[in-house]
């Protein structure tokens, strides 16, 4: 059965600093890979989704990668921002009967201090 | 721009009232999706719409039903609610069940009483 792991559960961090989010799963056999973002008391928005053919993805200070053999996914956030604060979410698709179900793991919890 | 809607945002229950939460999408989506969100478990999916006409089980689908009255809409109902349904319930839809990102709602906070 898959899981995804997800560690940090909580960072906190001086605004301006680089930083990486981990994501790991347990079975490589997935289809993609998405990272969403949570405000509180919000729903999900969709940042990335990298396919299981592809390494990386970008989108303006967000780059997430994917390695499926170590079975492990990191986003990096450049120059974080105050409004970078949310909780992060990693979720796996995996192959076979139950594709297009994500599997999600339980977030980290991301603190910008200005 | 209304993406995906969930109605109503917050309801509290008595033990073994029912009751429908309701969800809307305006982006021509085919797939639609039901999620629980608790503290310590994560998401879990709930229910899913392939496309129009068909539904299926997720992980938790025990004590609920759902119907995707048209393209646009997917219902979830508690037919008689329990303590342990109490959650934040997440409708969301994709162009395509399986490469295709899922846009969410804003979620329906459901405690039972």
């Amino acid at each position: 059965k898959q899981e995804v792991t997800q560690i940090p559960a909580a960072l906190s961090v001086p605004e301006g600093e680089n930083l990486v989010l981990n994501c790991s799963f347990t079975d490589s056999a997935i289809y993609n890979l998405q990272w969403f973002r949570q405000d509180p008391g919000k729903g999900l928005t969709s940042l990335l989704l990298i396919q299981s053919s592809q390494r990386e993805q970008t989108s303006g200070r967000l780059n997430a990668s994917l390695d499926k053999s170590s079975g492990r996914s990191t986003l990096y956030i450049a120059a974080s921002q105050p409004g970078d604060s949310a909780t992060y979410l990693c979720a796996v698709m995996n192959y076979g009967g139950s594709q297009g179900n994500l599997i999600f793991g339980k977030g980290t919890k991301l603190s910008v201090k200005p | 721009n209304a993406g995906v809607t969930q109605t109503p945002k917050f309801q509290v229950l008595k033990t073994g009232q029912s009751m429908t939460l309701q969800c809307a999408q305006d982006m021509n989506h085919n797939s639609m999706y039901w999620y629980r969100q608790d503290p310590g478990m994560g998401l879990r999916l709930i229910y899913y719409s392939a496309s129009e006409g068909t539904t299926d089980k997720g992980e938790v689908p025990n004590g609920y039903n759902v119907s995707r009255l048209n393209k646009r809409e997917f219902s979830l109902r508690l037919e008689s609610a329990a303590p342990s349904q109490t959650s934040v319930y997440f409708c969301a839809s994709s162009f395509y069940k399986g490469n295709q990102p899922q846009h969410f709602g804003d979620g329906t906070r459901l405690s039972i009483l």
